[in-house]
């Protein structure tokens, strides 16, 4: 019973890179969410989606992109990586939008 | 604009004493909290949750109590155990249609033996 998986779980990249931060669930949750965690704070919302094909915006949208092809999976693209970008990312889905999430284990990412 | 807050960064308890993590929130609208625990290294996982139209709900070890006229809900944990230690997030949702809640900065409990 994987739950949400996330890959990698570590990297490192330069200034100016980019990256797919991989996030698949295998619950059939319509829900998916990507969000930071900076140190001491709490989740901000950086993109969501309520099925597959239908993509928003949440707090911290900017240098990120997403895309949501299939149900399980909603992959997170970092273009033009920047320090500003160095935190934890976590993926999480739910079957509504009103029930409790299921989160991955987190990539943690450092922008050097 | 942080709707929910968690004022306490952390808390130290005893084994076997009672936890009491504190949450405040601003928004009168919110239906429905919940509580995450987050262990070093893993996602946050999902504890407990109250509906606005109860005041208390209880699962095990663990009773939130929520009180709507002062905006404030609190976790209780009877008695802590050194595997309750983690940081504990409360949010709310507040766009359901979307999926999107709002989560506070978190409180770290440590239960020393």
């Amino acid at each position: 019973n994987a739950g949400v998986t996330q890959t990698p779980k570590f990297r490192i990249l330069k200034i100016g890179q980019s990256m797919t931060l991989q996030c698949a669930q295998d619950m059939n949750h319509n829900y998916m969410y990507w969000y930071r965690q900076d140190p001491g704070m709490g989740l901000k919302l950086i993109y969501y989606s309520v099925g597959a094909g239908i993509t928003d915006k949440g707090e911290v949208p900017n240098g990120y992109n997403v895309s949501r092809s299939t149900t399980e999976d909603f992959p997170l693209r970092l273009e033009l990586a920047a320090p500003s970008q160095t935190s934890v990312y976590f993926c999480a889905s739910s079957q509504t939008g009103n029930q409790p999430q299921h989160f991955g284990d987190g990539t943690r990412l450092s922008i050097l | 604009d942080q709707q929910v807050k968690q004022n306490s960064p952390s808390l130290s308890v005893q084994e076997g004493r009672i936890s009491i993590l504190n949450c405040d929130y601003t928004n009168s609208m919110f239906d429905y909290f919940l509580w995450y625990k987050k262990y070093p290294a893993e996602g946050p996982t999902f504890l407990i949750s109250i509906s606005s139209i109860k005041d208390k709900n209880e699962d095990g070890r663990f009773t939130v109590f929520l009180n709507k006229s002062a905006k404030h809900l609190s976790l209780h944990i009877v008695p802590s155990q050194p595997g309750d230690s983690a940081v504990y997030f409360c949010a709310a949702p507040y766009n359901t249609n979307a999926g999107k809640s709002t989560f506070g900065d978190g409180t770290t409990l440590t239960v020393k033996p």
